[in-house]
């Protein structure tokens, strides 16, 4: 099924620890995006890529890195994890046409001890 | 800054009933869209429905619609015949020319049987 697939869905790590979550999506959009989720907010951009090769912060980058693999992947890298990202972590893509609609990955909560 | 304000952090309305969600927006822009999104229980973010704002009809999905009013910088989501599927938290969203999503802190909405 056409979409955004990101893993895992679920990770214990402890404080220090890296790991890197993985996202992809097989609609050809240019454009591709990591969030986070925390109770009681809305969505918090940490990264973006406008296109292949092209990679910008967002309101929340600290603490992370981005690789865009190739126009399907999208990877967000924690080279250092904290207990303060501790979080829900969604992946979206944006086609183009000017619709500003995004498609997202069902998420992938992480927990950071 | 742009930013948006979900006013209601929880509603609650009798299944077959008709709730409506409050959702207000600042921003300087002319051009922009606006979004309404869910999030059930599975995590995974769906739109609903979604709005340009150069388009002075409200736009409408089946049993969603939406009042938007441009003056007043509201966007309002109007469940018409409440299902219990419909339970889940609601995101209002903006973005403009700059492609970056802004979104409330969610309403989190519970059908009564």
């Amino acid at each position: 099924n056409a979409g955004v697939t990101q893993t895992p869905k679920f990770q214990v790590l402890k404080t220090g620890q890296s790991m890197t979550l993985q996202c992809a999506q097989d609609m050809n959009h240019n454009s591709m995006y990591w969030y986070r989720q925390d109770p009681g907010m809305g969505l918090r951009l940490i990264y973006y890529s406008a296109s292949e090769g092209t990679t910008d912060k967002g309101e929340v980058p600290n603490g992370y890195n981005v690789s865009r693999l190739n126009k399907r992947e999208f990877s967000l890298r924690l080279e250092s994890a904290a207990p303060s990202q501790t979080s829900v972590y969604f992946c979206a893509s944006r086609g183009g046409g000017g619709a500003n609609v995004l498609t997202f990955g069902a998420g992938s909560r992480l927990t950071v001890l | 800054a742009q930013t948006v304000t979900q006013s209601q952090p929880e509603m609650s309305v009798q299944e077959a009933e008709t709730v409506t969600l409050s959702c207000t927006y600042d921003t300087s822009e002319s051009d922009y869209y606006l979004f309404w999104y869910k999030q059930p229980p599975s995590r995974q973010m769906i739109l609903v429905i979604r709005q340009e704002a150069y388009k002075q009809q409200n736009a409408t999905e089946n049993r969603f619609s939406v009042n938007f009013q441009k003056a007043a910088k509201s966007f309002s989501l109007k469940i018409s015949d409440s299902q219990l599927g419909d339970a889940a938290m609601y995101f209002c969203a903006y973005t403009d020319s700059n492609y970056q999503l802004i979104w409330g802190a969610g309403t989190k909405l519970i059908i009564k049987p």
